[in-house]
């Protein structure tokens, strides 16, 4: 079946402009993650939805970042006047209903964002 | 904030040697799952371990969750060059479905 896909696969910006990031999950997965991941790092935990709502945002770095998931489905990561430090990939995975003890996550390829 | 370590950061083996990956939360965890990252690819799923002192294995592969549940290794015996790749440890806690990966295993295998 379809795994997770993020369009686009790379999006090169100017400082200051403002960008979308798009995640389409696994059919059926009701739970969506948001990481960013810099070279030679882990990925670095931004926000988690459980349905259509934020269940966790506590890893946005600051308010020029937003994320939004309005159907329960596919998601966008937003950010307002991007930086040069803003430059990394960033990875989305969705899980299935959750479970007792947490769930697999399933990554999709990334969006690799370079800010020029 | 929480806190997750592996060490080594990279290991080059021979073909045939084992390798071995430890993590350390800075905070007890109520579960811990396994990442693999091949080169230019993205995390994949490997185990999730939920028990204390919990141990499986996956072929070559052998997971283990400390008695606290704040420590856990990865083992793989003799190599391949198949398990070139990246292993990041994610420990989960409780009350939260957020993950923080840990700083991750650069392995290299020499054929």
């Amino acid at each position: 079946g379809a795994g997770v896909s993020q369009t686009p696969s790379n999006k090169v910006t100017e400082k200051g402009k403002y960008v979308e990031l798009r995640c389409d999950p696994i059919s059926g997965h009701t739970a969506l993650y948001w990481y960013r991941q810099s070279l030679g790092q882990g990925p670095e935990f931004l926000i988690y939805f459980q349905g259509t709502g934020a269940a966790d945002d506590s890893g946005l770095p600051n308010d020029r970042f937003f994320a939004v998931r309005p159907e329960g489905s596919v998601s966008t990561l937003k950010i307002q006047r991007t930086e040069r430090g803003d430059s990394a990939v960033y990875l989305c995975a969705s899980s299935p209903r959750p479970g007792a003890g947490g769930h697999e996550q399933f990554f999709g390829p990334g969006t690799r964002l370079t800010v020029l | 904030g929480q806190q997750v370590m592996q060490i080594p950061q990279y290991q080059h083996v021979q073909e045939g040697e084992d390798f071995t990956t430890y993590c350390n939360s800075s905070t007890t965890l109520s579960n811990i799952q396994w990442y693999k990252q091949r080169p230019g690819g993205h995390p994949v799923f490997l185990i999730q371990l939920v028990k204390s002192g919990e141990v499986k294995k996956q072929k070559r592969l052998t997971f283990q969750f400390g008695e606290a549940k704040k420590n856990s290794s990865l083992h793989i015996t003799a190599t391949q060059t198949t398990d070139v790749g990246t292993y990041f440890c994610a420990g989960g806690s409780s009350g939260t479905y957020k993950y923080i990966f840990g700083t991750g295993t650069r392995l290299k295998v020499l054929a």
